[in-house]
């Protein structure tokens, strides 16, 4: 069974500085990789999401994330960060050969950014 | 256009009562997912409605149960209620069962067993 780390689960940053959110998953079957943010009292907000192709793939609000096959790493980074990022971000795996939408999660990261 | 639309927003109930949520998917998408959140378990797979079939299935016990009408939308149910039953539940919807198109979610009903 799919399992994803997420090695932090909480990262504090000054504002305007880079960051990096680690998830490294379990299988090296082929896969479908996500990140979500979830802020205080809602639902979760897709950032991105890998599929196939080019292993860097860029998502809303200025994240990005690199999908590394060998490491089995899907690292969500952002050049500089704003006060309005800090929220919770899960890291998801999906398996390309199951059918259906299941998504595994992580345990979270929280980003909390200091001005 | 509308998200994903879950009702009621929050709810308490007494232990051994039952509870279903309800959830309307986005336009157009016929796939229904359902998962719990909760401090010590995170986020757990529940569930996974298409075409009005239960597809996919996590690893929850009976008293949870669910079902699609032919609108696509979604009701969630759970039985005999207990303290740990206390969570974020998230209905998500998708154009299809295909991995690729990725969710989205409802903003989510929190469920108090008391």
């Amino acid at each position: 069974a799919q399992s994803v780390t997420q090695l932090d689960s909480q990262v504090p940053v000054f504002e305007e500085a880079p960051v990096e959110l680690r998830c490294n998953y379990s299988s090296s079957v082929s896969v479908y990789l996500f990140w979500y943010v979830q802020y205080p009292n809602q639902g979760l907000q897709l950032l991105l999401k890998y599929l196939s192709g080019s292993t860097l793939v860029k998502g809303i609000n200025g994240f990005e994330a690199e999908f590394n096959k060998s490491q089995t790493s899907f690292h969500l980074r952002k050049p500089s960060v704003h006060i309005s990022d800090t929220a919770e971000y899960f890291c998801a795996v999906s398996d390309v050969e199951e059918y259906g939408n299941k998504l595994v999660f992580g345990a979270g990261t929280i980003l909390r950014v200091k001005s | 256009k509308a998200g994903v639309t879950q009702t009621p927003r929050y709810l308490i109930k007494t232990r051994g009562q039952q509870v279903t949520l309800s959830c309307s998917p986005i336009s157009g998408h016929r796939s229904v997912s359902w998962y719990q959140q909760t401090p010590g378990q995170g986020l757990q797979f529940l569930f996974e409605y298409f075409s009005e079939t239960q597809r996919n299935k996590g690893n929850f016990p009976g008293r949870f149960s669910g079902r699609q009408f032919s609108n696509s939308r979604s009701e969630m149910n759970v039985s005999t209620l207990e303290l740990g039953d206390s969570a974020l539940y998230l209905c998500a919807s998708s154009l299809g069962p295909e991995g690729n198109y990725g969710y989205t979610f409802g903003s989510g009903t929190r469920l108090t067993v008391v």
